[in-house]
């Protein structure tokens, strides 16, 4: 089946430090990739996507290139606030011939903690 | 204003009772989604629907029902059978075909005494 492994957390960073968050897949096929990040006690908000291999997804500052000949997905940010601590989802999907589409795989999440 | 509404956002209830998670949509989404949450655990996918009167099982389906008689909504039923039924369940919903992006709702934390 289909799989999404992230690296564990919590990650604590500095503010204005580079942020990497890694993401691999396994899957049969080439899926869409997505970032979604989560607020305490909140909903999951898209934060960028990939829909082919070496698409580069981009928003507020996040990057995260499709790395077929990798299985990857890893999301990067230059330089980080405190308000981007949060926890960061990666996920896959595939979307049938027809448009329709089965639920996301998800990763199990990445604590992200931003330090003043 | 516009959006995917889940309710209540915090859900006591006894076990062995049965209970209805709300969600409603007015954004002309033809998909919908269940996940659960638990800490550590990431997402998973309970059920799911593409269109009106019609749903599909997720990953862990077992000790959940679901209807969708209506476009805008697609509630949850937590059955005396799930096992361990306290998390964060949320709900999402997908464009027309050819998008796949998903939106999710503020979730609903349930908590079984």
């Amino acid at each position: 089946g289909n799989s999404v492994t992230q690296m564990e957390g919590p990650v604590t960073l500095s503010e204005e430090a580079f942020l990497t968050i890694n993401c691999t897949y396994t899957a049969t096929g080439y899926p869409s990739l997505f970032w979604y990040v989560q607020y305490p006690g909140e909903g999951l908000q898209l934060l960028l996507k990939a829909t082919k291999a070496d698409d580069k997804g981009s928003n507020k500052g996040f990057e995260a290139t499709y790395r077929k000949e990798t299985t990857s997905f890893h999301l990067e940010k230059g330089s980080v606030q405190v308000s981007d601590s949060a926890v960061y989802f990666c996920a896959l999907i595939f979307t049938y011939s027809g448009g329709g589409a089965d639920g996301l795989t998800f990763g199990k999440g990445t604590h992200l903690i931003i330090q003043p | 204003d516009g959006g995917i509404t889940q309710s209540p956002k915090y859900l006591f209830r006894k076990e062995g009772q049965n209970v209805t998670l709300s969600c409603e949509q007015n954004l002309n989404h033809d998909a919908m989604y269940w996940y659960r949450q638990d800490p550590g655990q990431g997402l998973r996918l309970i059920y799911y629907s593409q269109i009106v009167n019609d749903f599909q099982k997720g990953d862990i389906a077992e000790g959940y029902s679901v209807s969708r008689e209506k476009k805008e909504s697609f509630p949850l039923t937590v059955t005396s059978a799930q096992k361990n039924p306290t998390a964060f369940y949320l709900c999402a919903t997908r464009r027309a075909s050819g998008q796949n992006e998903q939106f999710f709702g503020p979730g609903t934390r349930l908590t079984v005494l």
